[in-house]
C-alpha cells in the first residue's frame, strides 16, 4: 500500500514570496492533517480535513495560510506571502478509522 | 493541543544497551502512539496503543500504555546504530482524533 506522498520534499524561498505545498494521502483515509514542525519541536496541528471540508483550522494563521481539499483526495496548503518564521517542515498525515495517523516525508521549508 | 512532557531530551546510549523513555500528560488520553522520525523524513509510527494497561512489542521495541491513561513508556532492547534518531510520543484526548505531541527525545548510538 502507497503511503501519504508529498512534494516538493525541499523549497526555499524569500521572504514575501509565495508557496505551495502538495499532498496525496494514503488511499480511502478520509481525514487528512497538515502539521508545521519548527526544529526541535514535535509537529503543530494547522488545519485538518474531514473528505472536502475543513473540521479544525484553529490553529492556521489565516492571515498567510489557506488550505484546500476540493475534491476530498489530495490537498495543497499554501503560504502567502512567507515569513522568516515559516522556516520549518510542513508535514501531511492521513488517518485510518481507527485513529492512527501516518505521515508523508515532509516538505522542508526554508525563507531567506 | 494537550501539554505533553516528554523524557529524556536525549540520550547517548552504547550499542547494546537497552534505552526507556516516557510520556506524560496532564490528560487523559485513549490513544498513545509512539513515533520515529530520522533526518529529513516524516515520523514514522512504531506502536499505538489503544487501551490502558496494554504492553505491544514490535521487534525490539515495546511500549506501555500506562493505568492512570496519563503516561506511557517505551522501550528499545539492544540497541543497534539504526536506532538513531528522534522519538515523539503522541497521544489523542477520548472523542478527538487530534493529536497532541511531546518534544521528542533525541537518541544517540555510540557504536
Amino acid at each position: 500500500e502507497a503511503g501519504v506522498a508529498q512534494s516538493p520534499r525541499y523549497k526555499i524561498i524569500e521572504k514575501r514570496q509565495s508557496v505551495a505545498f502538495w499532498c496525496n494521502p494514503i488511499s480511502g483515509h478520509a481525514t487528512l492533517y497538515w502539521y508545521q514542525q519548527i526544529l526541535g519541536q514535535g509537529p503543530k496541528l494547522l488545519i485538518q480535513f474531514q473528505n472536502n471540508g475543513v473540521v479544525d483550522d484553529s490553529q492556521l494563521p489565516k492571515d498567510r495560510f489557506s488550505a484546500e481539499r476540493l475534491k476530498g483526495v489530495d490537498s495543497t496548503l499554501k503560504i502567502q506571502p512567507a515569513k522568516l518564521e515559516d522556516s520549518a517542515v510542513y508535514l501531511c498525515a492521513s488517518r485510518t478509522p481507527m485513529g492512527t495517523q501516518y505521515f508523508g516525508p515532509g516538505t522542508r521549508l526554508t525563507v531567506l | 493541543g494537550q501539554q505533553l512532557n516528554q523524557s529524556p531530551q536525549s540520550m547517548f546510549i552504547q550499542e547494546g544497551e537497552d534505552v526507556s523513555m516516557n510520556c506524560t500528560s496532564s490528560s487523559i488520553f485513549n490513544t498513545w502512539l509512539w513515533y520515529k522520525q530520522d533526518p529529513g523524513e516524516g515520523p514514522v509510527l512504531l506502536i499505538a496503543l489503544y487501551k490502558a494497561g496494554e504492553l505491544t512489542s514490535n521487534g525490539r521495541l515495546s511500549a506501555q500504555f500506562g493505568i492512570t491513561r496519563k503516561d506511557s513508556f517505551l522501550n528499545i532492547s539492544a540497541s543497534i546504530p539504526s536506532d538513531v534518531g528522534i522519538y515523539f510520543c503522541a497521544g489523542q484526548i477520548p472523542n478527538d482524533y487530534k493529536l497532541s505531541f511531546g518534544a521528542g527525545t533525541t537518541v544517540t548510538v555510540r557504536a
